[in-house]
């Protein structure tokens, strides 16, 4: 079982609906909680960052942190065509080293 | 703002031949990360690097190397390619005088081999 489950979807919704994008975990040893968007053929772009559990919003983008449940969200609202992606969650190694890992990525596509 | 490079941006290679990727980080970040990114998986951590020594391994297999420069800029190794190998390498950086440690990838290179 992977340390981090995300599910792949694909996930497709209609412009302007609100998205919900989740990852579980499984080690409570877990504490920095990264939102990456991935578009075909590019690198990795961070959106959110959170530290331990909590809401945070920036935009149309609120990510918000469980830690009692090992469950973390990102929500998008007033989704765009341009949001059509594939969103990575990932978090840090506790071995505080600080490389990441990765949920499998959720594939969104937004249509017009 | 200045954003990770990374050179080449794609690479064809045939089987056992040697292949380097380059990684530029952003200017003043200390610390080097390197994933590879099978189709349709997510990022799988190699290796790091901070102030030009090892910081961390993954699953990095011996035929890989790679090493970090005074100017910060990281190469990646990779010798005896096998098919495997084909897959998308990124190269991500962060600054260690930060709060946060975040890290900023690059566009990755493209491994093909054939």
């Amino acid at each position: 079982q992977k340390e981090v489950e995300q599910d792949p979807g694909p996930l497709s919704v209609p412009e302007g609906a609100i998205v919900s994008l989740n990852c579980t975990y499984s080690n409570s040893a877990f504490q920095y909680f990264m939102w990456y968007r991935q578009y075909s053929r590019k690198g990795p772009e961070l959106l959110m960052y959170t530290y331990s559990s909590g809401n945070k919003e920036d935009g149309r983008f609120t990510a918000q942190v469980d830690k009692s449940s090992k469950y973390i969200s990102l929500f998008i609202r007033d989704s765009q065509p341009s949001d059509s992606a594939t969103y990575l969650c990932a978090m840090d190694d506790p071995g505080n080293t600080g490389k990441l890992i990765f949920g499998q990525g959720t594939t969104l596509q937004v249509k017009p | 703002a200045a954003g990770v490079i990374q050179s080449p941006r794609h690479l064809i290679k045939e089987k056992r031949e040697t292949a380097t990727l380059k990684c530029y980080p952003i200017p003043r970040h200390d610390t080097v990360y390197w994933y590879q990114q099978g189709p349709g998986q997510d990022p799988q951590f190699l290796i790091s690097f901070y102030e030009k020594m090892q910081s961390d391994k993954g699953s990095i297999p011996d035929r890989f190397s790679a090493q970090q420069f005074s100017d910060y800029h990281s190469e990646l190794n990779m010798s005896s390619l096998e098919l495997g190998d084909s897959a998308l390498y990124f190269c991500a950086s962060s600054s260690s005088a930060t709060d946060t440690d975040t890290q900023y990838f690059g566009p990755g290179t493209r491994l093909t081999v054939l």
